[in-house]
């Protein structure tokens, strides 16, 4: 029974550069939420999608980022034009339902930037 | 700016001695959970209180939720070098939408 999936791992890419992060969830969740934690820090909320609609996005940063949960697929955070301060590490977690359900968390992607 | 806050931020202690970490939220929330993330790995849900008052044990480890259900400890009992990690809080904030707004986080170093 596969957990939530993330990859790759670990990401580096040189500033201005395009990162893709991907995230399967748990068989039989629709739920998934991305966050971004920054060392010795907490999660910080970014985006809360179902399959094809984005719930809410109120932690994404207003450019450059972007996430989408398409009908057939992992979910993708996309980072166009990366900077130095997108270093992070980025989480995934899934639920079979919202809100009061605990979250299922992935192994993160390690996102360096050059 | 960060409307679920941990205390404290930092905690070592020699093996055998309790640790408690207290969480507190600026509005009410409809639940809270703990999670634990080990060094290098990724957040694991341990339990989730609904009820105001409510008390659940996990062998040596002991969460509340407070009357108010603004705030919420988890407390553990002789602590062993297996409990390493950070502790998070995280609940839904009213107002706040569905999603999960998580605490600042304790770290806990155990110490032989």
């Amino acid at each position: 029974n596969a957990g939530v999936m993330q990859n790759p791992r670990h990401l580096v890419r040189r500033r201005g550069q395009e990162a893709r992060l991907r995230c399967s969830p748990m068989k039989g969740h629709s739920h998934v939420y991305w966050y971004r934690q920054l060392p010795e820090e907490g999660l910080k909320f970014m985006v809360y999608l179902q399959k094809e609609n984005i719930i809410d996005e109120s932690g994404m940063p207003k450019e450059r980022f972007s996430a989408e949960f398409p009908k057939e697929g992992p979910s993708i955070l996309r980072i166009q034009q990366v900077v130095r301060g997108d270093s992070a590490a980025y989480f995934c977690a899934s639920s079979p339902l919202s809100g009061n359900q605990p979250q299922h968390f992935g192994d993160g992607t390690r996102l360096s930037i050059l | 700016g960060q409307q679920v806050m941990q205390i404290p931020q930092y905690q070592h202690v020699q093996e055998g001695e309790d640790f408690t970490t207290y969480c507190n939220s600026s509005t009410t929330l409809s639940n809270i959970q703990w999670y634990k993330q080990r060094p290098g790995g990724h957040p694991v849900f341990l339990i989730q209180l609904v009820k105001s008052g409510e008390v659940k044990k996990q062998k040596r480890l002991t969460f509340q939720f407070g009357e108010a259900k603004k705030n919420s400890s988890l407390h553990i009992t002789a602590t062993q070098t297996t409990d390493v990690g950070t502790y998070f809080c995280a609940g839904k904030l009213t107002g706040g939408g569905n999603k999960l707004t998580f605490g600042t986080g304790t770290q806990l170093k155990v110490e032989l």
